[in-house]
């Protein structure tokens, strides 16, 4: 069974002091890692796709790194509106009919940036 | 554009009483799929759509839950008899199959409450 943790579970930043999110994973087969940012009240927002070890991804102020058992997100000097939640995901392994596409997401990190 | 559209965005019932949450998908997604997010908690997959073919119904917690995707468009996630520990944000996501990114995107969710 896939399996996803992510730590810490809350992350208290002041404004500028960068820091990283960590997602360890248990997959046969990796076929995609997936970061996801949802603030209150709203669905989750697509980040970044990772697929192979040694990937990085940026945006902004984040950066998105992959090995073989985890990934890790780097926030750069942050600002307040980087305070959000912030979930990790794997993809499922193609297994024939339907299993294909299913993403087995994280607990998140609550992540605050004071100003 | 038009993003996943949920309704209703909030409901709140009595034990025993059944419910349909109703979801939108972005027009021309082939994939829906069904994620339940307890307070404090990651998204707990329930369903997943892909098309003509049968759906993963893996993670429905019991048969009380249903979902049904019609004219492979709107979706219907219905619970019958709910219990308090049904009582969560009912998120629902749609991907453009092909497209090779297997990106979800979210809606804002229904939050159920159940007395």
């Amino acid at each position: 069974e896939d399996q996803v943790t992510q730590s810490p579970e809350a992350l208290r930043l002041q404004e500028g002091e960068s820091s990283s999110l960590n997602c360890s994973y248990t997959v046969s087969g990796l076929r995609g890692l997936f970061w996801y940012r949802q603030d209150p009240g709203k669905g989750p927002e697509f980040l970044f796709t990772l697929y192979s070890a040694g990937e990085e991804k940026e945006k902004e102020r984040l950066k998105a790194t992959l090995t073989k058992k985890e990934s890790f997100l780097h926030i750069t000097a942050p600002k307040p509106e980087d305070s959000a939640t912030y979930l990790c995901a794997v993809q499922a392994p193609y297994a024939g009919g339907t299993s294909y596409g299913k993403l087995t997401f994280g607990q998140g990190t609550i992540l605050t940036v004071h100003p | 554009g038009a993003g996943v559209s949920q309704s209703p965005s909030n409901k709140v019932t009595e034990k025993g009483k059944d419910v349909e949450l109703r979801c939108d998908p972005i027009s021309g997604h082939t994939a829906l799929y069904w994620y339940r997010q307890s307070l404090g908690q990651g998204l707990e997959f329930l369903i997943y759509f892909q098309g003509n073919s049968a759906p993963d119904k893996s993670g429905l917690p019991s048969d009380r839950f249903s979902a049904e995707r019609t004219g492979g468009s709107v979706s219907t996630l219905t619970i019958q008899r709910t219990q308090q520990e049904d009582s969560a944000v009912y998120l629902c996501a749609s991907k453009e199959t092909g497209s090779g990114a297997n990106v979800l995107t979210f809606g804002a969710g229904s939050r159920l409450t159940v007395l």
